[in-house]
């Protein structure tokens, strides 16, 4: 069975903090992965998306990080701001849109 | 360039009641995709429609469904709304099949009380 499997659950951290969020896998066959980033009562924003040649993948702050050996991938989010409080959602794609499977997420919040 | 649009908002329904939930995607976008989102829970797959027609639907009983338009808008009906359909019902669109990033629309919010 897919399974996408995120921790941690919950993250609390002090703005200007680093931070990693984890991400394991047992999709089969693997297309590519993805991280959202989700606002409280808004949709998903994609961040991120890296196919299996891929190892790394930055956008600003935030860095993306697959091993495909180990069908593992970390969220690495540097310099925190309160902004980035939010929910971080991995996705992985066995090809095609409709064949996705999402993780439900670690909620990071950023405090003063 | 708009993004992907839904209404309403919010919906309050009671028990035994049909709602209806409206999506437009990014236009150019033939794929509209609809979600569950329970709270504490992640995001499960709906519905899957592209050029009219349903491609794929997952794991939810008849009681969902819905159509897409000629102009690639999406409707989502629930009948016979109970207690736990309560959930975030959020709708992503993307270029056509494939394997490409969908983009998704804020949400309506639909309460069964």
């Amino acid at each position: 069975k897919n399974q996408v499997e995120q921790s941690p659950q919950s993250l609390i951290i002090l703005e200007g903090k680093n931070c990693t969020l984890q991400c394991n896998y047992t999709v089969s066959p693997f297309s590519n992965l993805r991280w959202y980033k989700q606002d409280t009562g808004r949709g998903p924003v994609s961040l991120t998306i890296m196919t299996f040649s891929e190892n790394t993948k930055s956008n600003g702050r935030y860095t993306a990080t697959l091993d495909a050996d180990t069908k593992q991938s970390s969220l690495h989010i540097t310099a925190s701001q309160l902004s980035d409080s939010a929910s971080y959602i991995c996705v992985v794609s066995t090809g095609g849109g409709n064949k996705l499977t999402f993780g439900t997420g670690t909620q990071l919040k950023v405090e003063l | 360039e708009a993004g992907v649009t839904q209404s309403p908002t919010h919906l309050i329904k009671t028990r035994g009641q049909q709602a209806t939930l409206r999506c437009s995607p990014i236009s150019g976008h033939t794929s509209v995709y609809w979600y569950q989102q329970a709270l504490g829970l992640g995001l499960q797959f709906l519905l899957w429609y592209d050029e009219g027609e349903e491609r794929n639907r997952g794991n939810f009983p008849p009681r969902f469904s819905g159509r897409q338009f000629p102009n690639y808008s999406s409707e989502l009906n629930v009948n016979a709304l109970e207690l736990e359909d309560s959930a975030l019902y959020l709708c992503a669109s993307s270029l056509g099949v494939g394997g490409d990033t969908q983009y998704f629309g804020p949400g309506t919010r639909l309460t069964v009380l």
